[in-house]
Parts: structure tokens; C-alpha cells; sequence
């Protein structure tokens, strides 16, 4: 079944830490994004990537990098965590191309990374 | 500078009434759309509609689309308590529309 997966779902560690978020999709989109997201607050976007070996940076400057080796796979990491990079960090795809009617561009969300920086 | 703020923040109704969120943007748009996220979990994407469109439905979602007042309101009719959940409108500019920019989102309660 298509889908776009996340893991770990959840991840406590310590300050200094290299760690790296997970996403696959099986979907076959070209287009990739990663989105940092605050309890009840709006996706910030800090990632996204059009292609492989595409990979730009977002709207929100972020510490973090990203790859794009596989289309679909696409995995951020931060190189020291720090406790300021707690949050939920959203993977999502899309295809963008044209339906009757106009061009569609809608994104498919993974289940998301809640991380804690302790 | 946020492309979508929607209000009210939070809503709270009965089982069976019907839920109306709104949102506004700044800038010019080729689509906007909604999204559903449930507590914890990722967005789920709701409904499309296009600039040269004005009103579109999809079951008990209706969205309404102003572009000279740079407005959106989505109505759910009907509400059911599984409606819980934050809805966040987004917009695809006419220039750079691969990237979506995301309102700050309507958290929505239904009360059995």
C-alpha cells in the first residue's frame, strides 16, 4: 500500500546528540518536505527537496540538514540536538501535475517525529 | 510573515451543528487547501480548491473561496465527535506553488 513513514515516532535524548529523523514514501513522488512543528501551533516549513540530489532550504532557518540520494527517502539530521530543537518534525510528499479542471499539488503527511531534547 | 491566519483559534460545538472555520492570506494564490490533523498525528489532506474557483464540496466539507478578500471559510455540516481535531488552511503561491504555506490552524471540539 503507498504511504510515507516516519520513525521513530518518538525519540528522548541529551543535549549533543547526532541524530537522524527517518522518512520514506512508496508513492513515487518527486517532491519531499520537512516541516517543524510546535504543540498547537502552525507547520513552519525548514526542508524540501524536488528531485534527488535537489534538496533546498526552508521558510524557518533550521539547524538541521537534509539528503535526497533515493526518491524515496529522506532523512534529516542534526549533527548536536540541542533542548531548543524539541518539536514535531513532519515528513510529507507530493506529485504535483494537472487533474481535469488544473494543476493539483496536495502533500501526504507522515505520521510525524516527536523529538525532546533533554 | 505567516500567508494564512485563520480564526477563531479554537471552537468548541454540539454534536450535529455545524462547524465553520475561516482563513485569510496576503499574498496571490494558484490554489488553496485544507487539512485535518488529529492530536499528535500528521495532516490529512481535506479539499483543493483552485483560485478561479468560488465554492466546492466533497460529503459534509463545503469551502468557500474570495479572492478579492483573500478569504477561505470551510463548514463541516453535521458535526460528528470523530470532527475533532485542528484544521489548517494552506495556500500555494502563483509563484513557487510546490511549497505550501501553512495557517496557524482552528482547533476544533465536538461535544457529544
Amino acid at each position: 500500500e503507498a504511504d510515507i513513514y516516519q520513525t521513530p515516532r518518538y525519540l528522548v535524548i541529551g543535549t549533543g546528540k547526532k541524530i537522524t529523523l527517518e522518512c520514506s514514501q512508496t508513492m513515487g513522488h518527486d517532491k519531499m518536505y520537512w516541516y517543524q512543528q510546535d504543540p498547537g501551533m502552525e507547520l513552519h516549513l525548514i526542508h524540501y527537496s524536488y528531485g534527488v540530489n535537489s534538496t533546498e532550504k526552508g521558510d524557518l532557518s533550521s539547524e538541521s540538514t537534509v539528503s535526497r540520494i533515493r526518491t524515496e527517502h529522506f532523512p534529516l539530521t542534526l549533527e548536536s540536538a540541542r533542548p531548543s530543537h524539541t518539536s514535531q518534525y513532519l515528513c510529507a510528499s507530493s506529485d504535483q501535475g494537472f487533474k481535469a479542471g488544473g494543476p493539483y499539488n496536495e502533500q501526504f503527511f507522515g505520521p510525524g517525529t516527536r523529538l525532546t531534547v533533554l | 510573515s505567516q500567508q494564512g491566519e485563520e480564526d477563531p483559534q479554537a471552537l468548541s460545538i454540539q454534536e450535529g451543528e455545524n462547524a465553520t472555520m475561516n482563513c485569510s492570506y496576503k499574498t496571490s494564490i494558484n490554489n488553496l487547501q485544507w487539512y485535518r490533523q488529529n492530536s499528535g498525528r500528521g495532516l490529512v489532506h481535506l479539499i483543493l480548491i483552485r483560485s478561479n474557483e468560488r465554492e466546492k464540496h466533497s460529503g459534509r466539507l463545503r469551502v468557500t473561496l474570495d479572492t478579492s478578500k483573500k478569504s477561505s471559510s470551510l463548514l463541516i455540516t453535521a458535526s460528528r465527535a470523530a470532527d475533532t481535531a485542528s484544521y489548517f488552511c494552506a495556500t500555494a503561491r502563483l509563484m513557487g506553488a510546490q511549497k505550501l504555506v501553512f495557517g496557524q490552524g482552528t482547533r476544533l471540539t465536538i461535544n457529544p
